[in-house]
């Protein structure tokens, strides 16, 4: 059961786009569309912002898009906000029906 | 509004147990599979357990099982956590939070967590 691979850290520039990559392997990401992604603020809950890999819930912005190819799944924000500066973790379900996360990455907005 | 709240985190010694639990309210919690999710300070999020709602389909990460038993009780609208054997690998929040109804793989209400700290 390791981490999903996520990049420590990415930044932009406010309008900018960046994106998040979450690689995992044939027995969980590329295995199964069950890939979400949750955004959390330091000292505070998560909270999901793509589910089964590119399903965006309502209430969430359409700047937040996710996509697959293989085993590596990828968030994209396009427009970059200050307000988006957050840890952000990917998951799956896997193979030994349990779920995994990534290790999240650090968003910074210069 | 449908919330989670959890209880019962605290310090304990090495070797210890404790009991979390997770109070659910605006929904009914019989209709859910649940997750139990930890961070350790300053890491990452870290899959813990699930459990459906009528208590089955239960499993476990491999760093838990056979010392954390997850259980619910639908009259109370309760989920729990029994931690037994606790190490300090198991200091961490942690959180509850619920599948949507009809859905499967992602979990869209959080509690606000529990900390645990297991330190002699």
């Amino acid at each position: 059961q390791s981490a999903l691979t996520q990049p420590a850290s990415v930044s932009g520039s406010p309008g900018q786009s960046i994106s998040i990559s979450c690689t995992g392997a044939s027995s969980d990401v590329g295995g199964y569309n069950h890939v979400s992604w949750y955004q959390q603020y330091p000292g505070k809950a998560p909270k999901f912002m793509i589910y089964d890999v590119n399903k965006r819930p309502s209430g969430v912005s359409d700047r937040f898009s996710g996509s697959k190819s293989g085993n590596t799944a990828s968030l994209t924000i396009s427009g970059l906000q200050a307000e988006d500066e957050a840890d952000y973790y990917c998951s799956s379900y896997t193979t030994s029906s349990t779920w995994v996360f990534g290790g999240g990455t650090k968003l910074t907005v210069l | 509004e449908e919330q989670l709240v959890e209880s019962g985190g605290g310090l304990v010694q090495p070797g210890g147990s404790l009991r979390l639990s997770c109070a659910a309210s605006g929904f009914t919690l019989s209709t859910y599979w649940m997750h139990w999710v930890r961070q350790a300070p300053g890491k990452g999020l870290v899959w813990v357990s699930r459990i459906k709602g009528d208590g089955s389909g239960i499993t476990y990460a491999d760093s838990v099982k056979g010392r954390f038993t997850i259980s619910r009780d639908n009259a109370k609208n309760t989920l729990y956590l029994q931690m037994n054997s606790l190490t300090a690998e198991d200091t961490a929040v942690y959180y509850c939070a619920r599948v949507p109804a009809g859905y499967f793989g992602y979990m869209d209400v959080w509690g606000k967590g529990t900390t645990v700290t297991v330190s002699s």
